[in-house]
């Protein structure tokens, strides 16, 4: 068990451009979630996956983000047209199964320019 | 829709003094409750967790929570604190039984220890 991992740490980019994260959850974990983060805030959920399926979306994931997990094991989050309000923490955490512990990785921490 | 309250977004406590962190919670269905602590530039450490089984609930490195249905509360507490106890703290509500349990978090409590 080697726990969630992100990539990359860190992402600093200008205003409109296009950035990908990635997060790789903890083996067999069927559940996988993403938060966002701004400084001196708790995170906020933005959605989650039951292996490939998303199931949830909040509303703060505009249209701009986008989210994928493909066959059921690590995902992305790609956001487009970066705005510099998007600039925060974007956290992952998988579960073993519904209404288990959650398990966060590092983060991924943006700028945008 | 559920809802956390972390009273305090510092709290400064003595080394070795009793450490209290308020969390008070909304939800409109059965809850479960949890407290996680997270470290500079680390992700978020699960604390303890109220899974409507025991109200009195144990956790790691020495802290507890009490749920309390009538007072809608869920505070963290350890008898004693140490210097390794300064972090930021998270009181975080989710629906009872799994199903869609994305966690709702509060602000947070930041734990500053005196030597």
């Amino acid at each position: 068990d080697t726990g969630v991992s992100q990539n990359p740490r860190h992402k600093i980019t200008k205003r409109g451009q296009n950035v990908t994260f990635r997060c790789d959850p903890i083996s067999e974990h069927n559940r996988l979630y993403w938060y966002r983060q701004t400084l001196g805030q708790g995170p906020e959920f933005l959605t989650y996956f039951q292996n490939e399926a998303q199931l949830e979306k909040s509303r703060l994931l505009s249209d701009r983000f986008s989210a994928e997990r493909p066959k059921g094991s690590f995902s992305t989050l790609e956001i487009q047209r970066t705005e510099q309000g998007d600039s925060a923490m974007y956290l992952c955490a998988s579960s073993l199964e519904p209404g288990q512990t959650q398990y966060f990785g590092p983060g991924t921490r943006l700028l945008v320019l | 829709a559920q809802s956390v309250t972390q009273l305090g977004s510092h709290v400064s406590v003595s080394e070795g003094a009793l450490v209290l962190l308020r969390c008070n919670y909304s939800s409109s269905v059965p809850p479960y409750l949890f407290w996680y602590v997270q470290y500079p530039n680390q992700g978020l450490q699960l604390l303890l967790k109220y899974t409507s089984v025991a109200t009195l609930v144990k956790g790691i490195n020495g802290f507890e929570a009490e749920f309390k249905k009538s007072e809608t509360s869920f505070h963290l507490t350890k008898p004693s604190a140490h210097m390794s106890d300064a972090a930021e703290y998270f009181c975080a509500v989710s629906k009872a039984g799994g199903g869609a349990d994305g966690l709702t978090f509060g602000k947070g409590t930041h734990l500053i220890i005196q030597p």
